[in-house]
């Protein structure tokens, strides 16, 4: 069973407008949800986290909404640029067990055209 | 080296064969995981270090799957007997502090090996 699940595997904004990356999880028990952009060849990087006890976290021009109820989230990016091309994964810490370990989303690719 | 790196970054393999996949933590980070990725998909964990013992390998998908970190830095993920399922992009991460909870402390991620079994 997919505990964190992406349903878009792509999207595609003009420069400058706002992107808008959803995500959907099942498990109460994370309790941090977090942002990793990837570059092709390139590992994972860290972008932006929240805390299950907090419903938004602003750091420049990426905000992550979250919306506990619905079991929600989403990563705001905005104005849009070409260098943020690139595959993002939602990710759900679990509170204990594995070291604090991370469970992914599948990703989607955003494509920032000009 | 500043961050995580991995190698090799490409390994071919022929089913049967046994790999060996090395990963260099960021000096002095406590703890460590693996993670498997395979085409289309996102990182799914096989197992979590801290510092030498191997706390968790709840991930592992067979028992052909091993992994070790005998002095508490680099660590090797060996596959035994490789088949053709286990091809996929495997991903070493380096975390500075050990299991603690409380706000989260960055993962950092290796650029990752990409294993093919033919």
């Amino acid at each position: 069973d997919q505990q964190v699940k992406q349903n878009s595997p792509s999207l595609s904004v003009q420069e400058g407008r706002i992107s808008i990356l959803n995500c959907d999880y099942t498990n109460s028990m994370f309790d941090y949800f977090l942002w990793y952009k990837k570059y092709p060849a390139e590992g994972p990087t860290f972008l932006i986290s929240i805390s299950s006890i907090k419903d938004k976290n602003e750091d420049g021009r990426f905000t992550v909404f979250l919306n506990k109820s619905a079991k929600h989230l989403s990563l705001h990016i905005v104005p849009s640029q070409p260098g943020d091309s690139a595959v993002y994964f939602c990710a759900a810490r679990s509170g204990s067990g594995g070291g604090n370990k991370l469970t992914f989303g599948t990703g989607t690719q955003l494509k920032v055209e000009l | 080296g500043a961050g995580v790196s991995q190698s090799p970054r490409y390994k071919v393999a022929k089913r049967g064969q046994d790999v060996a996949l090395r990963c260099d933590p960021i000096s002095g980070h406590v703890s460590l995981f693996w993670y498997q990725q395979a085409l289309g998909q996102g990182p799914e964990f096989l197992t979590y270090f801290q510092n030498e013992a191997q706390l968790d390998k709840s991930g592992l998908p067979s028992d052909r799957f091993f992994a070790e970190r005998p002095e508490g830095s680099v660590s090797t993920l060996k596959i035994q007997r490789t088949q053709q399922e286990d091809s996929a992009v495997y991903l070493c991460a380096s975390r500075r502090r050990g299991f603690m909870g409380g706000p989260y402390n960055e993962q950092f991620f290796g650029p990752g090996t990409r294993l093919t079994v033919l």
